[in-house]
C-alpha cells in the first residue's frame, strides 16, 4: 500500500515568517512529487512539482526533496495571511496516472 | 478558458437513486480522473482515463460507473447511491505529464 504522509496540524506562523511543512512518502518507486494548495471548500491548486533531488524554487516557495530518506518539504517564506489553507503533498511512479495524497496540513498563518 | 468544470456544484439524493457527475476540461488534455475527498480520508482516486477510449480503476471504484464521452468530457454514475458515498468529488485532467493534475471546482454530495 502506498502511503503518503503528512502532519495534519494546524501549523501556526506568525506573518513573515517561513513555514515549513514536511511530507514522507513509503514507496521508494516514487518518481514526482506535488504540493497542491487548497482553500476551505475550494478545489485542489497546484503550487509546485520536483522530480530530482534537491532544491526547486519558485518565488516564495521552495520544495526540497531528498529521495533516500523518502522525504520531500515544502517551505514558503515571507508567510501571508492569504496563504492560510491545507496543503496537500501527493506522489507517483515513472509514468504512472495515480497519484497518492497525503491528508494534509492546515497552515494558519497569523497577521 | 474555463479550465475543468463540474456540474452540479450540489446534489442531494435518497438511498438508491442514481445520478451522473459531469465533468469537462477545455485544455486538450488527455488524461481525466474522478477523486472523492472525506474528512480525515483525504483525496481517494475513484477511476481515470488515461487516454479517449481507455478508463481504469482507482483506489475506490466500488458502486461507481464512468464514461469517458470523448477528449473533453468525463463522467460519473452512481448507480444506487448510499450514505456511503456523502462526500465531496473531484474531476481533474493532466497534459503531457500525466501527474501534474489539474482539478475542478468539486461537486459537493448528500446522501440521505
Amino acid at each position: 500500500q502506498k502511503e503518503v504522509e503528512q502532519n495534519s496540524g494546524p501549523l501556526s506562523v506568525p506573518e513573515g515568517a517561513i513555514a515549513s511543512l514536511n511530507c514522507t512518502y513509503s514507496d521508494r518507486g516514487s518518481q514526482s512529487f506535488f504540493w497542491y494548495r487548497q482553500y476551505s471548500g475550494k478545489s485542489p491548486e497546484l503550487i509546485m512539482f520536483i522530480y530530482s533531488n534537491g532544491d526547486k524554487e519558485d518565488g516564495r516557495f521552495t520544495a526540497q526533496l531528498n529521495k533516500a530518506s523518502q522525504y520531500v518539504s515544502l517551505l514558503i517564506r515571507d508567510s501571508q495571511p492569504s496563504d492560510s489553507a491545507t496543503y496537500l503533498c501527493a506522489a507517483t511512479g515513472a509514468g504512472s496516472y495515480q497519484l497518492t495524497f497525503g491528508k494534509g496540513t492546515k497552515l494558519s498563518v497569523i497577521p | 478558458n474555463a479550465g475543468v468544470t463540474q456540474t452540479p456544484k450540489f446534489q442531494v439524493l435518497k438511498t438508491g437513486q442514481s445520478m451522473t457527475l459531469q465533468c469537462a476540461q477545455d485544455m486538450n488534455h488527455n488524461s481525466m480522473y474522478w477523486y472523492r475527498q472525506d474528512p480525515g480520508m483525504g483525496l481517494r482516486l475513484i477511476y481515470y482515463s488515461a487516454s479517449e477510449g481507455t478508463t481504469d480503476k482507482g483506489e475506490v471504484p466500488n458502486g461507481y460507473n464512468v464514461s469517458r464521452l470523448n477528449k473533453r468530457e468525463f463522467s460519473l454514475r452512481l448507480e444506487s447511491a448510499a450514505p456511503s458515498q456523502t462526500s465531496v468529488y473531484f474531476c481533474a485532467s493532466s497534459g503531457g505529464t500525466p501527474s501534474e493534475q489539474y482539478f475542478g471546482p468539486g461537486t459537493r454530495l448528500t446522501v440521505t
